[in-house]
């Protein structure tokens, strides 16, 4: 158990919709990642969060949307989703100082009909 | 842009048996760190050893081991001893060592091995 948690853990949702992932990082991780591993597109980094601000983003689409909270969980929210959405989104989390070692929750498999 | 490259889609070896697995990146970068990360059938991503680039030791975690050649940019995986529960992805990760302790973090992934141990 890496002491990051996810939910739901499974979700299935037509095209069209919006949903929205939950991830808790570690107790006193500031920091949050998002990445998204698909079959054709493999493990991709998505954003990453750190302390309520808005660090870094990678491929995510501008359908996809992320926040931290003052309590530092975060949400990643997909919207207007397409059959090729259909992933297992992981949330990542990491410790302030030199090493950061991210540490991986059990992901949210998304399935989109 | 940093890449990294896995050259072995799958690897199967015997029970308590060592094997090895590749991994490459390319980077114009000095300052980084290298890992490899474990998805077994429940699809947990777990870290299962992490190197300093700037350290020319190689890490070593139980009956797991490194061989990180920074010139040759390879830093391949042994694993000794091998046992049924090491059957799993393996993944080569890449970060970038940010100038301050706030940058950009994120993982560059390898394309994994499928790694099977036979009993």
């Amino acid at each position: 158990d890496s002491g990051v948690t996810q939910t739901p853990k499974h979700l299935i949702t037509a095209t069209g919709q919006r949903v929205t992932l939950r991830c808790s990082p570690r107790s006193g991780d500031l920091s949050v990642y998002w990445y998204q591993q698909s079959l054709d597109q493999g493990l991709q980094f998505l954003i990453q969060y750190y302390n309520g601000e808005e660090r870094a983003k990678g491929n995510i689409l501008e359908r996809f949307s992320a926040q931290q909270f003052p309590d530092l969980h975060s949400e990643l929210n997909l919207s207007s989703l397409e059959l090729g959405d259909s992933a297992l989104y992981f949330c990542a989390s990491s410790p302030l100082g030199t090493w950061k070692t991210q540490y991986f929750g059990p992901g949210t498999r998304l399935l989109v009909l | 842009a940093q890449t990294v490259t896995q050259s072995q889609p799958e690897m199967s070896v015997q029970e308590a048996e060592t094997v090895t697995l590749s991994c490459t990146y390319d980077t114009s970068e000095s300052n980084y760190y290298l890992f490899w990360y474990k998805q077994p059938p429940s699809r947990q991503m777990i870290l299962v050893i992490r190197q300093e680039a700037y350290k020319q030791q190689n890490a070593t975690e139980n009956r797991f081991s490194v061989n990180f050649q920074k010139a040759a940019k390879s830093f391949s995986l042994k694993i000794s001893d091998s046992q049924l529960g090491d059957t799993a992805m393996y993944f080569c990760a890449f970060m970038k060592r940010g100038i301050s302790n706030f940058g950009n973090e994120k993982l560059t992934f390898g394309t994994g091995t499928r790694l099977t141990i036979i009993p």
